[in-house]
């Protein structure tokens, strides 16, 4: 299948300084990257639809000042947390459509990035 | 938009023994319906989906049906192993969306 990497796998960083999260495809080209976050124990929620060469579509209640996406090519899609706080501590996933398969398809997920914030 | 209700939140079952976890959504526009394992601290997979124009699906061990008219689907895993514990979560998206909204979650055990 369709395989997606993101780096880094964990990050801890100071409150107030920012995080890059890249998630690439790798044996595809992706126009449409899906951000996720995810609480212990909880479900994974969609944070925002990243579209390569476009703005991205923020879900509701997503900051989007804070959490900035970028999907320069048609492989990466990063994903920028700002002025970190310890609330935003949480594991961060990506994923993306397998191509071919149209709107409704399998979702191949990243391995996910674990934000601990001081 | 798309609100996704699971239930249960966690299951315990004898190895053997069957387990079924049900979710409910709320678009009727939704058309796929994926069903993802996740097991602690990696990325969810997907074990089985299925489309709105059919009512059931099987892989080996694992089904799936759908109820469009009620708007729930249903995971079904008969002779439980082990190695089945893990959290599945059910989802649903539409093609007008392309989003992907996921389940609350299932926490499956299976004890030996």
């Amino acid at each position: 299948g369709a395989v997606v990497s993101q780096h880094p796998s964990r990050v801890i960083c100071k409150s107030g300084t920012s995080v890059k999260i890249e998630c690439r495809s790798l044996d595809f080209q992706a126009t449409t990257m899906f951000w996720y976050r995810q609480f212990p124990k909880q479900s994974l929620m969609l944070m925002a639809t990243s579209n390569e060469g476009s703005k991205a579509t923020y879900e509701q209640g997503v900051e989007k000042d804070k959490f900035l996406i970028n999907h320069a090519s048609l492989t990466l899609s990063t994903l920028t947390v700002t002025s970190a706080h310890p609330e935003d501590s949480s594991f961060y996933i990506c994923s993306a459509r397998a191509p071919g398969t149209g709107l409704t398809g399998e979702l191949f997920f990243g391995e996910g990035s674990r934000l601990t914030v001081l | 938009g798309e609100n996704v209700e699971q239930h249960p939140s966690t299951l315990s079952v004898q190895e053997g023994d069957s387990a079924v976890i049900k979710c409910t959504y709320s678009d009727s526009a939704s058309n796929y319906f994926p069903w993802y394992k996740q097991e602690l601290g990696k990325r969810p997979q997907l074990i089985i989906d299925i489309r709105s124009n059919v009512g059931e699906k099987k892989d080996q061990r694992i089904a799936v049906t759908l109820n469009k008219t009620a708007k729930h689907f249903s995971l079904h895993i008969t002779e439980t192993q082990p190695e089945d514990s893990a959290v599945y979560f059910c989802a649903a998206s539409t093609s007008d969306t392309d989003k992907l909204i996921f389940g609350t979650g299932t926490r499956l055990q299976v004890f030996p």
